[in-house]
């Protein structure tokens, strides 16, 4: 079955761009979309955007001006980056398999990465 | 932005009683487009609806989720040790948002 796992820096300094990788296992990237979805300490889920294998995205409103989600097929990875970054933007960090079209929903989930952003 | 309110922030049951959650949206929703999810402790989110009332696959039937337009419950027919957790509802209208969640606590 198909299993995602995320990996990058688990620190990052204020100002500095944030990035993470989701690598997809078990399953080609070429048929779904790919979310990435975050979660503060103690806090609810914010989605921040996804992408299709084409290279096709959808963003967040609130954080487009500052994430970059890109895909590499050949690796069957996708990619976050966020940039100027601040301490707002500590959090677990999920990717997730993303169903879209007749229905949206997200079923299959990476175990999260936590990222802390401080100097 | 459609913003989802879910209600009550904290349910307090025993094991085998009914919970009933609610989801509510500012604005009319598709009923393709409503899930929910199920949080546990240190652990990814993992899908129990979509469609407002489909199980998503493994997911045991004591769990339904109804509703349409603005007004979406996920019920839990009778509560079993593993279900005390934080449960999220999502929509997606111009972009994916989530509700502030619901935690089925132990009473």
């Amino acid at each position: 079955q198909v299993q995602l796992q995320e990996s990058g820096p688990g620190l990052v300094k204020p100002s500095e761009t944030l990035s993470l990788t989701c690598t997809v296992s078990g399953g080609s990237i070429s048929t779904y979309y790919w979310s990435w979805i975050r979660q503060p300490p103690g806090r609810g889920l914010e989605w921040i955007g996804y992408i299709y294998h084409s290279g096709s995205t959808n963003y967040n409103p609130s954080l487009k001006s500052r994430v970059t989600i890109s895909v590499d097929t050949s690796k069957n990875q996708f990619s976050l980056k966020l940039s100027s970054v601040t301490a707002a933007d500590t959090a677990v960090y999920y990717c997730a398999r993303q169903v879209v079209g007749f229905y949206y929903y997200m079923d299959v989930w990476g175990k999260g990465t936590t990222v802390t952003v401080s100097s | 932005e459609i913003v989802l309110t879910q209600s009550p922030g904290t349910l307090s049951l025993s094991p085998g009683e009914r919970a009933t959650l609610s989801c509510r949206a500012s604005q009319s929703v598709s009923s393709s487009y409503l899930a929910w999810y199920q949080q546990k402790p240190g652990q990814a989110p993992r899908l129990l609806i979509y469609g407002a009332s489909n199980r998503a696959t493994g997911i045991p039937d004591r769990f339904s989720g109804s509703g349409s337009g603005t007004d979406f419950t996920l019920t839990i027919s009778r509560l079993e040790p593993e279900d005390f957790a934080v449960y999220y509802c999502q929509q997606y209208g111009d972009f994916l948002t989530f509700g502030g969640g619901t935690r089925v606590e132990i009473k």
